[in-house]
């Protein structure tokens, strides 16, 4: 099972907005509507903002938000804060053989 | 509040084998999937292995599948990640994380393996 591919950066000044996209194939994201994204600062463990492709677990800021077109996935944080630097990644179920597969992560920079 | 802390990371040498854990506490860990994800030196986060609720099915990436088990103990409330045969290329953090809704919601603070001669 290969890695979604997600872009290596990213970036915003504050107040504005970046899309991170995640592409995979019909055999994982374009196959279900199980995606999620994942925020991670250094030395930090990675944290849910995103599940099942635009679903906010409560506490995430409605800033963050997702879709999927066919086989790619976005993220969209809007009104970027400065705490929004960190690595993020996508996830997607890949069926009952491989159960998950994560992106390759975005390292989103608040200029 | 939930909390998954993991313990038993250590430094092993390239073949040897080591046991993983992760206690649950805050929620009721037998109602959970759970699965291990790892993080390797600089890298991105990759799936290792899942389990179901009773432990009855057990699911593993193809880079461990024969070489790791993973197993739980509903009763004492953790997880656990048998590793054997290891290689270099484990060398990781490995986190134990809560499924939901085909993703997860909380993980632990991660384990450090370090895999060196």
């Amino acid at each position: 099972q290969s890695a979604l591919t997600q872009p290596p950066s990213a970036s915003g000044s504050p107040g504005q907005s970046v899309t991170i996209s995640c592409t995979g194939t019909s055999s994982d994201v374009g196959g279900y509507n199980y995606v999620s994204w994942y925020q991670q600062h250094p030395g930090k463990a990675p944290k849910l903002m995103i599940y099942e492709v635009s679903k906010r677990p409560s506490g995430v800021p409605d800033r963050f938000s997702g879709s999927k077109s066919g086989n790619t996935a976005s993220l969209t944080v809007s009104g970027l804060q400065a705490e929004d630097e960190a690595d993020y990644y996508c996830s997607s179920y890949a069926g009952s053989n491989n159960l998950r597969v994560f992106g390759t992560g975005t390292k989103v920079t608040v200029l | 509040e939930v909390q998954l802390v993991e313990s038993g990371g250590d430094l092993v040498q390239p073949g040897g084998s080591l046991r993983l854990s992760c206690a649950a506490s805050g929620f009721t860990f037998s109602t959970y999937p759970m699965h291990w994800v790892r993080q390797a030196p600089g890298k991105g986060l990759e799936y290792v292995s899942a389990i179901s609720t009773d432990g009855g099915s057990t699911f593993y990436a193809n880079s461990v599948k024969g070489r790791f088990i993973i197993s739980r103990d509903n009763s004492k409330n953790t997880l656990y990640l048998q590793m054997g045969s290891l290689r270099a290329e484990d060398m990781a953090v490995y986190y134990c994380a809560r499924a939901y809704r085909y993703s997860y919601d909380y993980w632990g603070q991660g384990t450090l393996v370090i895999v060196s001669s």
